[in-house]
């Protein structure tokens, strides 16, 4: 069975700092993986899709990347805002959709 | 993307009574999958909403606990029946717009606290 590991499970920047948060799952027999946002108590907002025969999707300040091979997925922020605090959650597609736990991110102002 | 409208957003409910929360989407998609996220914890799929016919649901969760119904393409009700505390959760809508296409759209969630 698929399993998804996000680390870390929680962080904490300053405003304006550039970050990343960590995908990891362990069969790479996927067909894409997508990237949400999760505010407290609300539903998931996707933020990228990556198709299995991509590299990496860019939206605004936020870049994708994935690594099948390796079963790595990256979610890279630049120039973070309070805004951006939330819960971010991969999943990866395979015959289902696998969630991770998440990574619950504030931004300091 | 796809508009999904849930309601209710939130409810507190008392022990032994049950619960249907409505999912609306603006545009008709195959796939309607109704998931449940405990405190502090991931998605697990509860099932998915069969158009016509009864819903699939995964290990776990049985239909006379969950029973859902899927009248047409664009409208789907999950119901919590006897509920007791450890169903307090955000109970989620979603849609995956295009079969096949991978990718997945979700309502605004409706969290229920059961007393």
């Amino acid at each position: 069975k698929q399993e998804v590991t996000q680390i870390p499970a929680a962080l904490s920047v300053p405003e304006g700092e550039n970050l990343v948060l960590n995908c990891s799952f362990t069969d790479s027999a996927i067909y894409n993986l997508q990237w949400f946002r999760q505010d407290p108590g609300k539903g998931l907002t996707s933020l990228l899709l990556i198709q299995s025969s991509q590299r990496e999707q860019t939206s605004g300040r936020l870049n994708a990347s994935l690594d099948k091979s390796s079963g790595r997925s990256t979610l890279y922020i630049a120039a973070s805002q309070p805004g951006d605090s939330a819960t971010y959650l991969c999943a990866v597609i395979g015959n289902q959709f696998y969630f991770g736990t998440g990574t619950s991110l504030t931004v300091i102002p | 993307s796809a508009v999904i409208s849930q309601k209710p957003s939130r409810d507190i409910c008392q022990r032994g009574t049950s619960l249907t929360i409505q999912c609306q989407v603006d545009s008709q998609v195959t796939m309607m999958f109704w998931y449940r996220q405990q405190p502090g914890q991931s998605l697990t799929l509860i099932a998915t909403a069969n158009q016509g016919s009864e819903a699939t649901y995964e290990s776990g969760f049985v239909i006379d606990k969950f029973p859902i119904s899927r009248p047409n393409l664009t409208f789907s009700t999950l119901t919590v029946s006897n509920m007791s505390p450890e169903d307090s959760s955000i109970y989620l809508c979603s849609v995956e717009r295009t079969s096949g296409a991978g990718e997945l759209f979700f309502g605004e969630g409706s969290r229920l606290t059961v007393l």
